[in-house]
């Protein structure tokens, strides 16, 4: 079973600066799966990024970046070079091996200001 | 579209009613979600599919929720007897095949609001 918490309700930067969103989790699973994703105000769920946990080398995906502490159970999204359409609600998530479904926290809100 | 659908948008039922969610996954996929959205909250898992078999419901809260995909493709929701607490946003993901780490593809959701 996995548990994942993010203890940021809401978040604010400025456009152009870079912001950390917390995520932790918790797991029985020897291997497992993290996740972001992006739920903007229309609703519709994106992923932004994804890390294996046996994976030492942190992913990336063009502005956005982890920062996976397996042994704290920490996976933190760096947003760099801010933008408007980066103003959504993110949430952390967690997949067991061989399981399907996945485990959301419970978001935090972004704001973008201009 | 090439995306997930769902429908109908929205949905509102009085107490007591019977309502039926719809989802059309992306085409080819073969694992299919559905997840339970509260106000403020992330989504929570109900169950899922892969092709028609219904593989993990242990998220239904309760015996008036029912889910079904019977030709491995469109799925429906359906909850019996509508409760105010059954009010809530409802997505629908699919995936390409059952292997873990794969993206899930969300809908847009169906929102009920309970009366």
């Amino acid at each position: 079973a996995q548990t994942v918490t993010q203890s940021q309700p809401e978040m604010s930067v400025q456009e152009a600066e870079t912001v950390t969103l917390s995520c932790t989790y918790d797991t029985s699973e020897s291997d497992y799966y993290l996740f972001w994703y992006k739920q903007p105000p229309s609703r519709q769920m994106i992923l932004v990024i994804r890390q294996e946990a046996y994976k030492q080398q942190n992913a990336t995906e063009n502005r956005f970046s982890v920062n996976f502490q397996k042994a704290a159970k920490s996976f933190s999204l760096k947003i760099s070079d801010s933008q408007l359409g980066d103003a959504a609600m993110y949430f952390c998530a967690c997949q067991g091996r061989g399981a399907q479904k996945l485990v959301f926290g419970q978001g935090t809100r972004l704001t973008i200001n201009p | 579209g090439a995306g997930v659908s769902q429908s109908p948008r929205y949905k509102v039922a009085k107490r007591g009613q019977d309502v039926a969610l719809r989802c059309d996954p992306i085409s080819g996929h073969v694992s299919l979600f559905w997840y339970q959205q509260a106000l403020g909250q992330g989504p929570e898992f109900l169950t899922y599919f892969q092709n028609e078999a219904q593989l993990d419901k242990s998220g239904l809260p309760s015996d008036r929720f029912f889910a079904e995909r019977p030709e491995g493709s469109v799925s429906t929701l359906k909850i019996q007897r509508t409760q105010q607490e059954d009010s809530a946003v409802y997505l629908c993901a699919s995936s390409v095949d059952k292997s873990s780490y794969n993206e899930q593809f969300f809908g847009p959701g169906t929102r009920l609001t309970v009366l």
